[in-house]
């Protein structure tokens, strides 16, 4: 069973549109994360929920929205794509937000605007 | 704020040979270090981490790192490489004292080739 599964794993689209990305994790955890990883492989947090709640906001555009319908998911909807946006993008998860908790990683949503 | 950089965007080494990958971080207060590996079109899997106690930690794959707070240094090192540790390598630190709410901060990445 795949412990933090994200979909889909490819996503080619246009500027302008909006797209989402799903990711879901079956290891029981209260807390998940979005990270970007750029073209440079540079990895940085975008957002984090804890049972639901945000409790990471960096300083991400407005045009990114996450939503937590459960512990379980988190999804990240992205409005009026801009070609700046094409990089792979990590969801994870974590028991608790606590300082030693290991952060398990899915396999990455690819995404290219065109 | 916290950085974390390592030294070395590729590293090539014989099979066989020492792997020594370079990690360092700046922080005012001594954060807790991990290091993960992401093998090509993969998510990212953690080898170890420190927290507290002993400095030297085992991970898995037989790799180990040691925390040095005199050198703001948490270095990854495998005594003898195989081809299937081939893949790129991330340190990450996180802040410690309860307000980073669980945000890593990840270095640039070391790509490590091992050659037959």
């Amino acid at each position: 069973d795949t412990a933090v599964s994200q979909t889909p794993k490819y996503l080619v689209t246009q500027m302008g549109n909006d797209k989402s990305i799903k990711c879901e994790q079956n290891l029981g955890h209260d807390t998940m994360y979005w990270y970007k990883q750029d073209s440079k492989k540079f990895l940085k947090i975008m957002f984090s929920y804890n049972n639901k709640e945000l409790i990471i906001n960096e300083t991400v555009p407005n045009r990114f929205s996450p939503k937590s319908p459960d512990k379980a998911h988190l999804n990240l909807h992205i409005n009026s794509l801009e070609l700046g946006d094409s990089a792979v993008y990590f969801c994870a998860s974590s028991q608790d937000y606590g300082e030693t908790d290991t952060q398990y990683f899915g396999p990455g949503t690819r995404l290219t605007v065109l | 704020a916290q950085s974390v950089t390592q030294l070395g965007s590729h590293v090539s080494v014989s099979e066989g040979a020492l792997v020594l990958l370079r990690c360092n971080y700046s922080s005012s207060v001594p954060p807790y270090l991990f290091w993960y590996v992401q093998y090509p079109n993969q998510g990212l899997q953690l080898l170890l981490k420190y927290t507290t106690g002993a400095t030297l930690v085992k991970g898995i794959n037989g790799f180990e790192a040691e925390f040095k707070k005199s050198e703001t240094s948490f270095h990854l090192t495998k005594p003898s490489a195989h081809m299937s540790d081939a893949a790129e390598y991330f340190c990450a630190a996180r802040v410690a004292g309860g307000t980073s709410y669980g945000k890593l901060t990840f270095g640039q990445g070391t790509i490590l080739t091992v050659h037959p």
